[in-house]
């Protein structure tokens, strides 16, 4: 178990243009979710998912933003037609949900967006 | 709606020291789960510590610690005998059962050498 996965690290993109993030999590979590974080804030909660199924969208997520888990594992987040006020850190997390007892997130280490 | 509000932007103390971190959330829940999580500079979210609601004893983790006090919905933290490496963004989390987790904006503590 080599922890959640993010890929790439680092994206500068011009403005306009589209850009794919994915997020591998931890093999055995059925949970996975989608954080954007501005410098100097905490993590805005935009999307999750159990198993395949996408269970809620924040309404931060534009028509712009897309995010799917196809078979379960992993997800990608895409952002299509990209401006400079998507730059920031997209956090993936994963968890398992089970019974009602939550062990928190295992966060992967995000994927800085730059748009230039 | 639930909502996490963490007072202090930004503290710093001397190396050895202990620092508290405040927290207060909102939520018209009974049942839930509290968390503090670190995030260094490297920018990875760590998990460092984690309450249940429905628990009186207060959790610890080696040298950290919380302070729960459910009435007025307070959470602290308390890190005693402060490391350099404690220095980090620390964020006050709320999770209602499967639900998502709600972060307050976060604390940047600073350890001194």
């Amino acid at each position: 178990d080599t922890g959640v996965s993010q890929d790439p690290r680092h994206k500068i993109t011009k403005r306009g243009q589209n850009v794919t993030f994915r997020c591998d999590p931890i093999s055995e979590h059925n949970r996975l979710y989608w954080y954007r974080q501005t410098l100097g804030q905490g993590p805005e909660f935009l999307t999750y998912f159990q198993n395949e199924a996408q269970l809620e969208k924040s309404r931060l997520l534009s028509d712009r933003f897309s995010a799917e888990r196809p078979k379960g594992s992993f997800s990608t987040l895409e952002i299509q037609r990209t401006e400079q006020g998507d730059s920031a850190m997209y956090l993936c997390a994963s968890s398992l949900v089970g019974g009602t007892h939550p062990n928190g997130y295992t966060f992967g280490s995000g994927t800085r967006l730059t748009v230039v | 709606a639930q909502t996490v509000t963490q007072s202090q932007p930004e503290m710093s103390v001397q190396e050895a020291e202990t620092v508290t971190l405040s927290c207060t959330y909102d939520t018209s829940e009974n049942n839930y789960y509290l968390f503090w999580y670190k995030q260094p500079p490297s920018r990875q979210m760590i998990l460092v510590i984690r309450q249940e609601a429905y628990k009186q004893q207060n959790a610890t983790e080696n040298r950290f610690s919380v302070n729960f006090q459910k009435a007025a919905k307070s959470f602290s933290l308390k890190i005693s005998d402060s490391q350099l490496g404690d220095t980090a963004m620390y964020f006050c989390a709320f999770i209602h059962r499967d639900d998502k987790i709600i972060f307050g904006k976060g604390t940047r503590l600073h350890i001194l050498p």
